[in-house]
């Protein structure tokens, strides 16, 4: 199975702040990644696929990148909603794995 | 809008049965592929299993090989989660989730609210 190592498993900023949080696969994925948010108490909801799209509906605070095995979540200004934890996850094949996951606090 | 509500969840003893539903609504259920993801406690995301479409097709985490079995009906909109031989590290939140596909890639871009399994005596 294709590992999903996510840093880091926690970060505390001030609003306005720059915000990365990376994943490494164990191999080549392609560009076969997504990234989710999860708020306490709800489902997960997609924000990037295919690790640069934008989902409809996602602030455009929110980007994805990639270089080689390497993706990164970029946050360009936090804000208060933002309060989450975040994972990525591969769909280049099964099993579907994904990061640990990211806490995101506000400073 | 779509919606995505899993029931069926509750308090079962170790080595017993439990199937979970998920009511699907706001879409054309019969077109998309539809996962199990689970969370323990305090933990993170899991991917659970997968069905095709049409329910020919499955997929399954090591973890669950041989207990779980994923089902659908199209015509009740309904995805199942059939548990057996349930064992403590089962215990989780399970959420199903809606496959679709963007730009080459398979994104789960609606998931429900979750239903809790809790595995104990």
């Amino acid at each position: 199975a294709i590992q999903m190592t996510q840093s880091p498993s926690s970060l505390s900023a001030s609003v306005g702040d720059r915000v990365t949080i990376t994943c490494r696969a164990s191999q080549g994925i392609r560009n076969d990644l997504g990234w989710y948010q999860q708020k306490p108490g709800k489902g997960p909801k997609l924000l990037i696929y295919a690790a640069f799209n934008l989902q409809s509906g996602v602030p455009s605070r929110f980007s994805g990148s990639a270089s080689g095995t390497e993706f990164t979540l970029t946050i360009s200004s936090l804000q208060p909603e933002d309060v989450a934890t975040y994972y990525c996850l591969q769909d280049y094949n099964y099993p579907r794995t994904f990061g640990q996951g990211t806490k995101v606090e506000i400073k | 809008q779509v919606h995505l509500v899993e029931s069926g969840g509750g308090v079962v003893q170790p080595g017993r049965s439990l199937r979970l539903s998920c009511e699907a609504s706001g879409f054309s259920f019969s077109k998309y592929g539809m996962h199990w993801v689970r969370q323990a406690p305090g933990k993170g995301l899991e991917w659970v299993m997968f069905v095709s479409y049409d329910g020919a097709y499955m997929k399954n985490a090591d973890s669950v090989q041989g207990r779980f079995t994923i089902s659908r009906d199209n015509s009740k909109n309904t995805l199942y989660l059939e548990m057996n031989t349930l064992r403590p590290e089962d215990t989780a939140v399970y959420y199903c989730a809606k496959e679709k596909a963007e730009n080459g890639s398979w994104v789960f871009d609606s998931w429900g609210q979750g239903t809790l399994v809790t595995v104990s005596s």
